[in-house]
């Protein structure tokens, strides 16, 4: 099945404890973006990346972290968490933006940072 | 630059009545345009796309879109809700020949009242 895979589903911890955030797709896509998405403000893009090797920020890239050594994988790293990063984190990918511009979504990451 | 507007942050209905959620969206050239659907602590779908084919576009669950270049929106429809309907819909633009990064609008909640 054709899916986009993100762990943890939740998670909850503490101001400067360092996570990470795991997103895999299964459909060989060269894009792949994360979002957050908080009441009120909609869907905002943090990284996204083009094709391995490739990554570039976008709207709110402070405080995170990614990578994109193998095509299928594009984790969220947060060094040094703080509150204000508590949000619902979406995962998508893409053939290639060029192309048709769908984007496939994971089902969300729900992190609280006390 | 492109943006999107989603016009009300909440649409609330009664069930079988008509549905009308709108889009407005702001390119300097032939954009590509889609609606995405998050139902309840789910990722996003697509719902529907515009490619610079047909300009009334069908997507599932008998939703419909039409785009109007002159009106710069691309609002969705559908004849009659469903209690199922009830989720959070967004608008999301991309430039043909730019970036080709999506930009989303911050979404319209739809509330259907038996």
């Amino acid at each position: 099945e054709a899916q986009v895979t993100q762990n943890p589903r939740y998670l909850i911890t503490v101001t400067g404890k360092k996570l990470t955030v795991t997103c895999s797709q299964n459909m060989n896509h060269e894009y792949m973006s994360w979002y957050r998405q908080d009441p009120g403000l909609g869907l905002r893009q943090i990284y996204y990346s083009m094709n391995v090797e490739v990554t570039d920020k976008g709207d709110v890239p402070e405080g995170y972290k990614v990578s994109r050594k193998e095509k299928r994988n594009f984790p969220l790293i947060l060094e040094s968490p703080s509150p204000n990063q508590t949000s619902l984190y979406f995962c998508a990918s893409s053939w290639g933006i060029a192309n048709t511009g769908e984007l496939f979504f994971g089902e969300g990451s729900r992190l609280t940072v006390l | 630059a492109q943006s999107v507007t989603q016009l009300g942050s909440h649409v609330s209905v009664s069930e079988g009545a008509l549905v009308l959620l709108r889009c407005n969206y702001s390119s300097s050239v032939p954009p590509y345009l889609f609606w995405y659907v998050q139902y309840p602590n789910q990722g996003l779908q697509l719902l529907l796309k515009y490619t610079s084919a047909a300009t009334l576009v069908k997507g599932i669950n008998g939703f419909e879109a039409e785009f109007k270049k002159s009106e710069t929106s691309f609002h969705l429809t559908k004849p009659s809700a469903h209690m199922s309907d009830a989720a959070e819909y967004f608008c999301a633009v991309i430039v043909s020949g730019g970036s080709y990064i999506p930009t989303f609008g911050r979404g319209t909640s739809l509330i259907v009242h038996p």
